[in-house]
């Protein structure tokens, strides 16, 4: 079957660097995709990834590994807007999302 | 610019009574339109999507429907509720598909069944 995996929580201290992991077992692979969910509200857009690297993109930053089926999100700075739930998602063979159940991360003054 | 809306952002409902719910896309022409439901601690399970009008592929055999009667409207219905309904239900479309391009959410409509 397909799985995506995800820590369930995750705390940490404003102003410091955290690093969300996510591994997957999927039927193919065409791409790696982060999302940011706050409490109540509708999933955002953060990142994609396809091939292997690092995409840097202000305080946030993304890592795909496609042999080892491993990403992590890579969050700087930390900021108390921060909290949230972090999805990872991955487009299989057929371009569905297959989705984590998301990292709720909390971040303490 | 593009927006996504839908409604109601939140509703109690009977078991066995209908449902409803809407979502519209402005600025983009010919959308793929999604309907999401987002239960607690489990990741966003795809129910419905289409690729144009009167296009609906479902993705889990349930109690509910999707309908595509217009190019940037799309419906989620239930004739009669369970309370296994209840939950967190998203629209979302994308314009260049999954493979490039990011999916964009409404703003979600949470259900609860009693």
């Amino acid at each position: 079957g397909q799985n995506i995996d995800q820590p369930t929580e995750m705390t940490a201290t404003e102003g410091a660097i955290v690093q969300i992991n996510c591994t997957y077992q999927t039927s193919g692979f065409n791409g790696l995709f982060w999302y940011q969910q706050h409490a109540g509200e509708a999933p955002t857009f953060l990142s994609y990834n396809v091939l292997d690297g690092l995409e840097e993109k202000g305080r946030f930053s993304s890592f795909l590994s496609r042999s080892k089926g491993y990403s992590y999100l890579l969050l700087k700075e930390l900021q108390m807007k921060d909290s949230a739930s972090y999805l990872c998602a991955v487009s299989d063979s057929n371009y569905q999302l297959i989705w984590g159940a998301g990292t709720k991360l909390i971040i303490k003054p | 610019s593009q927006t996504i809306h839908q409604w109601p952002a939140t509703l109690v409902q009977p078991v066995g009574s209908p449902l409803s719910l809407e979502c519209t896309v402005e600025g983009t022409s010919n959308p793929n339109l999604y309907w999401y439901r987002q239960a607690a601690g489990r990741g966003l399970q795809l129910l419905f999507y289409s690729v144009g009008i009167g296009q609906i592929s479902s993705e889990v055999p349930q109690n509910l429907s999707a309908s595509r009667p217009q190019d940037r409207q799309f419906i989620l219905s239930s004739k009669k509720l369970l309370l296994s309904d209840s939950g967190f239900y998203l629209c979302a479309y994308t314009t260049s598909g999954l493979d490039t391009g990011e999916l964009f959410f409404g703003e979600g409509s949470r259900l609860t069944v009693l």
